[in-house]
C-alpha cells in the first residue's frame, strides 16, 4: 500500500509538554500535509511541505521532511488540553492525482 | 467565508435502502472530494469531482456515485446500503483540480446501517 503510515497509533502527555509524531511513506511525493481531527469531526489543514522542503514552522507546529528516508514527523511543542485530537499525515505521490491519508495518531494531552 | 457545509450530519438507514448525502464548497472552490471513514480502514478516497466531472475515483464498488452540479455543490449517492457502509462520510472542497492540494472539509455525515 501506498499509504502513510503514522508512529505511534496513541500518545498520551502532560500539558506543557513536547508531543512528536512520525509518518513513513513508500514511494516519491509532491508534497505532504498534515491535518487534524476533533473527535468525529471533520479534518483541519495544518501545515504542507513540498519535496523540496526540510522543515516548515507555524505557531507551535514544527514538520520536517526527509525524502531520503521518506519520513515526516510533526512537533507540536509546550502542549495544551486543546491539542487533544487526532493528527493525520497526508502524502501526494507523483502521479497519484489524490491524497492518500494515514491511519492517524491519537494525542491525549493530560492536564 | 463560509466552510465546507455537508447535510445532513446523521442518517440512519436500513440495508437495501439508498442515501444521499450533500456537500456545499467554500466558494469560489471547484474541487470537491469524497472520502469515507471507518474506525479499520481509515480515510479512504472515494471521488473527486471538478467543473462537474468526475476526475478520479477510488476503490469503492460501482454503488457509491456521485455528481457535481454548475454551482459546484456535489451529492454522494449509496445505493442497496450494506452494514459495512456505516462511517463517518467527509466531504472536502479545494481551489485545485487533482485533490492534492489543501483539503478544506466539512464536518461529515455519520451513516449508521442498521
Amino acid at each position: 500500500s501506498q499509504q502513510g503510515e503514522e508512529d505511534p497509533q496513541a500518545l498520551s502527555i502532560q500539558e506543557g509538554e513536547n508531543a512528536t509524531m512520525n509518518c513513513s511513506y513508500k514511494t516519491s511525493i509532491n508534497n505532504l500535509q498534515w491535518y487534524r481531527q476533533n473527535s468525529g469531526r471533520g479534518l483541519v489543514h495544518l501545515i504542507l511541505i513540498r519535496s523540496n522542503e526540510r522543515e516548515k514552522h507555524s505557531g507551535r507546529l514544527r514538520v520536517t521532511l526527509d525524502t531520503s528516508k521518506k519520513s515526516s514527523s510533526l512537533l507540536i511543542t509546550a502542549s495544551r488540553a486543546a491539542d487533544t485530537a487526532s493528527y493525520f499525515c497526508a502524502t501526494d505521490f507523483q502521479g497519484a492525482q489524490k491524497l492518500v491519508f494515514g491511519q492517524g495518531t491519537r494525542l491525549t494531552i493530560n492536564p | 467565508k463560509a466552510g465546507v457545509t455537508q447535510t445532513p450530519r446523521y442518517l440512519i438507514k436500513t440495508r437495501g435502502q439508498q442515501v444521499t448525502l450533500s456537500c456545499s464548497p467554500i466558494s469560489g472552490h471547484r474541487s470537491v472530494s469524497w472520502y469515507q471513514q471507518t474506525p479499520g480502514q481509515g480515510l479512504q478516497f472515494l471521488f473527486e469531482y471538478f467543473s462537474e466531472t468526475q476526475r478520479n475515483k477510488g476503490n469503492f464498488p460501482g454503488r457509491f456515485s456521485g455528481r457535481q452540479f454548475s454551482n459546484s455543490r456535489s451529492e454522494m449517492n449509496v445505493s442497496t446500503l450494506e452494514l459495512g457502509d456505516s462511517a463517518l462520510y467527509l466531504c472536502a472542497s479545494s481551489l485545485s483540480e487533482g485533490a492534492r492540494g489543501i483539503q478544506y472539509f466539512g464536518a461529515g455525515t455519520r451513516l449508521s446501517v442498521l
